[in-house]
């Protein structure tokens, strides 16, 4: 799991309600990411950082915000919840590693979020 | 608009038989295609990956095939075991710390 623990794991909330999602990474990578993962789309970039208090958009960060005020953790807020924001939320860290010489991503265990 | 299309969306194999799934790009700038193994529950797990001035990449039963000029790059699972039952992605970078991931394919190996 490389080091990544994700918290909670699973939540049920309302729409309107404000959510935030923890990642916490013990290995002092330097790219953190955000992603949701949906029937039929995948796994999208909602977010990602390259280091403390340095964050960046990806192609759905629509409705998301995210801070990193420390190395090790990379929070993902839902200012106010909607039902289309129920869904898998993977946190993922990268380094360069191995032949190829890229950022190889390793992903935490999600968190199961329920906006009713 | 999904940057990577995959297919199958999902595939029955028997046990000993081969999978295979498909990947195209339309981005020529990409330039690391790795595939990821995902159980139910699970974050998605790094399993292979390739870059475009190779053609074929194998690790044990699991071979990447990549055609540059197609545009195309395709996962094998050679021998495949009901213990390989997951999902499977595959995506690409061109920027070397993000990644666009296909859809996904869910392998489903009969006993």
């Amino acid at each position: 799991d490389a080091g990544i623990t994700q918290s909670p794991r699973h939540k049920v909330t309302e729409t309107g309600t404000p959510v935030t999602l923890r990642c916490h990474q013990t290995e002092n990578h330097r790219y953190m990411y955000w992603y949701r993962q949906d029937p039929g789309h995948g796994l999208r970039l909602i977010h990602y950082s390259y280091g403390v208090k340095d964050t960046d958009k990806g192609e759905v960060s629509d409705g998301y915000s995210v801070s990193r005020s420390k190395t090790e953790d990379f929070l993902l807020t839902l200012e106010s919840a909607t039902s289309s924001q129920t869904s898998v939320y993977f946190c993922a860290i990268s380094e360069v590693r191995g032949e190829t010489n890229s950022y190889e991503q390793y992903f935490g265990p999600g968190t199961r979020l329920t906006v009713t | 608009q999904q940057q990577v299309k995959q297919s199958p969306q999902s595939l029955i194999v028997q046990k000993g038989g081969i999978s295979i799934i498909n990947c195209a790009y339309e981005n020529t700038a990409f330039d690391y295609f790795p595939w990821y193994q995902q159980f139910p529950g699970k974050g998605p797990a790094l399993l292979i990956a390739i870059r475009p001035d190779v053609s074929e990449k194998k690790e044990g039963r699991f071979t990447i095939s990549f055609n540059k000029s197609a545009k195309q790059f395709s996962l094998h699972i050679m021998d495949s075991q009901p213990g390989d039952s997951a999902t499977y992605f595959c995506a690409a970078s061109m920027l070397r710390y993000k990644l666009s991931f296909g859809a996904g394919t869910t392998v489903t190996v009969r006993a």
